[in-house]
């Protein structure tokens, strides 16, 4: 069965850090994982997509790194901002299923 | 383009009332699904729907029902409530015609049963 670990849970920093959100899987065999971040009260907002066969995934300030063989991934943010305030949701697509199996997420907080 | 919308936002039964909750996608996307996101659990499939008049089980599917009469529209029912259907629900599409699209997602329905 596929399981999904996000550490830390909980992360402050103050602004202007680069900072990494790890995510772990347990098994290598998806077709995907995804990154998503979730505003208080609202729904989750893809960030990147990478494909098994990808390295990483770049938009803006994130970059996203895809180790399958480990059963690794993390979220680089570069210089954070208080606009980055959110809880970041990873999510793999395990493959011959159509579902994502989700972390809990990591909340981070980013003070001016 | 308004993408995914829920209907009702928020909304308090009391056990064994049952209600319907609305998924909307104006996406023209074949896959939409129902998670429930539970404190401390992430994420957890509902049922999921491939197209239009079909509907299957996910993970935590006792105790609802789904219909997907129309491909811009995806239901979910619960017949009688309990206090253990407490959480927030999301509804999610994408384009399954093509592999590697990410999942879009609505706002969320608060779900409080007493």
């Amino acid at each position: 069965k596929q399981e999904v670990t996000q550490i830390p849970a909980a992360l402050s920093v103050p602004e202007g850090e680069n900072l990494v959100l790890n995510c772990s899987f347990t098994d290598s065999a998806i077709y995907n994982l995804q990154w998503f971040r979730q505003d208080p009260g609202k729904g989750l907002t893809s960030l990147l997509l990478i494909q098994s066969s990808q390295r990483e995934q770049t938009s803006g300030r994130l970059n996203a790194s895809l180790d399958k063989s480990s059963g690794r991934s993390t979220l680089y943010i570069a210089a954070s901002q208080p606009g980055d305030s959110a809880t970041y949701l990873c999510a793999v697509h395990p493959a011959g299923f159509q579902k994502l199996v989700f972390g809990t997420g990591t909340r981070l907080l980013v003070s001016p | 383009n308004a993408g995914v919308t829920q209907t009702p936002k928020f909304r308090v039964l009391k056990t064994g009332q049952s209600m319907t909750l609305l998924c909307a996608q104006d996406m023209n996307h074949e896959y939409m699904y129902w998670y429930r996101q539970d404190p401390g659990m992430g994420l957890r499939l509902i049922h999921y729907s491939v197209g239009e008049g079909t509907t299957a089980k996910g993970e935590v599917p006792d105790g609802y029902n789904v219909s997907r009469l129309k491909k811009q529209n995806f239901l979910l029912g619960l017949e009688s409530a309990a206090p253990s259907q407490t959480s927030v629900y999301f509804c999610a599409s994408t384009d399954g015609q093509v592999r590697n699209q990410p999942q879009h997602f609505g706002d969320g329905t608060r779900l409080s049963i007493l």
